[in-house]
């Protein structure tokens, strides 16, 4: 109930195309829901989060849909460019847990051909 | 740069070893987290500290302890050292506790054992 199931393992897109990636969980009890890049070499940085009481956030070119009666969550990369390969992390959390602990999905390796 | 660093970088010790890891925060951030990656097992949330008590544990190992010290740097001690512990271990900081605070991660540290 703990797990975060992340698809797909890899993804390759060609530039300007949408980069989607999605996230399932089971646990009800999640309430934050925050995306992670990493490049390589690197640690993961924050992206974009979103909490359920919105469907959809957008920041830039990078959307997260949330489908709260489905468990699922994706993320939308508009207009794909080659900067913006990377790995990509789901997470999930329970804000009133009062602890900063994120279960994080398996990972997916974006690749952006020019 | 997030602010947060990581000692050593690069780590090679053999089996049954004992090593320490070295954190510390970005300055302001009371919350320190240990991550493992790996690619096996993906993103692992292991402890979080918060103000030098432990804040939260995952799924950390009996052989793997930690600590937040007065000053905020944490350490990670991994003992009897196993091949399987070969992995990243990231730090993250965080200023508050819970999980709707960003987690700046450092630069990880590379461990392999052999």
């Amino acid at each position: 109930q703990q797990q975060v199931k992340q698809s797909p393992q890899s993804l390759i897109v060609q530039k300007g195309g949408i980069s989607i990636i999605n996230c399932a969980y089971e646990n009800t009890a999640f309430d934050y829901f925050p995306w992670y890049q990493q490049f390589p070499g690197k640690g993961p940085a924050l992206l974009i989060a979103i909490r359920p009481d919105v469907s959809e956030k957008k920041e830039g070119r990078f959307t997260i849909s949330f489908n709260k009666s489905a468990k699922q969550f994706s993320l939308h990369i508009m207009d794909s460019q080659p900067g913006d390969s990377a790995t990509y992390f789901c997470a999930a959390s329970t804000l009133s847990s009062n602890t900063g602990k994120l279960i994080f999905g398996q990972g997916t390796t974006l690749q952006v051909k020019p | 740069d997030s602010g947060v660093t990581q000692t050593p970088k690069h780590l090679i010790t053999a089996t049954g070893q004992r090593v320490t890891l070295r954190c510390s925060p970005r300055s302001g951030d009371l919350s320190v987290y240990w991550y493992q990656q790996s690619l096996d097992q993906g993103l692992q949330f292991l402890i979080q500290y918060y103000n030098g008590e432990e804040r939260a544990k995952g799924n950390i190992l009996e052989r793997f302890s930690a600590q937040q010290f007065p000053d905020l740097h944490s350490e990670l001690n991994l003992s009897s050292l196993e091949l399987g512990d070969s992995a990243l271990y990231f730090c993250a900081s965080s200023v508050a506790a819970t999980s709707g605070y960003e987690q700046y991660f450092g630069p990880g540290t590379r461990l392999t054992v052999t």
